[in-house]
């Protein structure tokens, strides 16, 4: 099972938005909504964002939002804040994994 | 309030094999998957497998099938990971993550990490 394909690095001005892609295939991504999304600062464990593609666990900021469409799931940052500065994880469920986790996406609070 | 707290640091030798233990707390420990997710340093998450504490079933990836074991001991709560034959690209820091499956699978308490060197 291949990892899915996120961008190696995002960037964005506080205040500005920002999406994160993770595109995979109709055996994961484009078949199922068991998309979430995972984010880790330098030496802690990863942290749970999004969920079932577009829910929020109580406690994370209404300034993510998760999206899916086909083979590719969204993660959107709007009014960016130094503490997002982070690394970002997708994870979806897949039908021979059963699970996979996106490549990462490194952001950056310019 | 949900814990997950996993053993310390393991330093181990080529060959070896080294058990990663994760204790639950403030939950119903057989309601919920517990996944197991490495990262190598610098690198991206990997998802190993995960154990179904109430029957003891497990699932693992395909690369890590025959040199992983998941148990568990539902009587104090406490899920296990062993890697046998390590070898130096084994080094990493192995995660617990705990997933209430069904209609709404996530993962969304997650252990602490222990670290594992591989070295002779």
């Amino acid at each position: 099972q291949s990892a899915l394909t996120q961008p190696a690095s995002v960037s964005g001005s506080p205040g500005q938005s920002i999406t994160i892609s993770c595109t995979g295939t109709s055996s994961d991504v484009g078949g199922y909504n068991y998309v979430s999304w995972y984010q880790q600062h330098p030496g802690k464990a990863p942290k749970l964002m999004i969920y079932v593609v577009s829910n929020r666990p109580s406690g994370v900021s209404n300034r993510f939002s998760g999206s899916k469409s086909g083979n590719t799931a969204s993660l959107t940052i709007s009014g960016l804040q130094a503490e997002d500065e982070a690394d970002y994880y997708c994870s979806s469920y897949t039908s021979s994994g059963p699970y996979v986790f996106g490549t990462g996406t490194k952001v950056t609070v310019l | 309030q949900v814990q997950l707290v996993q053993s310390g640091a393991e330093v181990k030798e080529p060959g070896a094999s080294v058990k990663v233990s994760c204790t639950a707390t403030g939950y119903t420990f057989s309601d919920y998957y517990i996944h197991w997710v490495r990262q190598a340093p610098g690198q991206g998450l990997e998802w190993m497998g995960w154990i179904r504490p109430n029957s003891g079933d497990t699932k693992f990836a395909q690369k890590f099938q025959g040199w992983v074991t998941m148990t568990r001991d539902t009587s104090i709560g406490t899920a296990y990971m062993e890697l046998s034959r390590l070898r130096s690209d084994d080094m990493a820091v192995y995660y617990c993550a705990r997933d209430p499956g069904g209609s709404s699978p996530k993962f969304d308490f997650w252990g602490q990490g222990t670290l594992v060197t591989v070295s002779s």
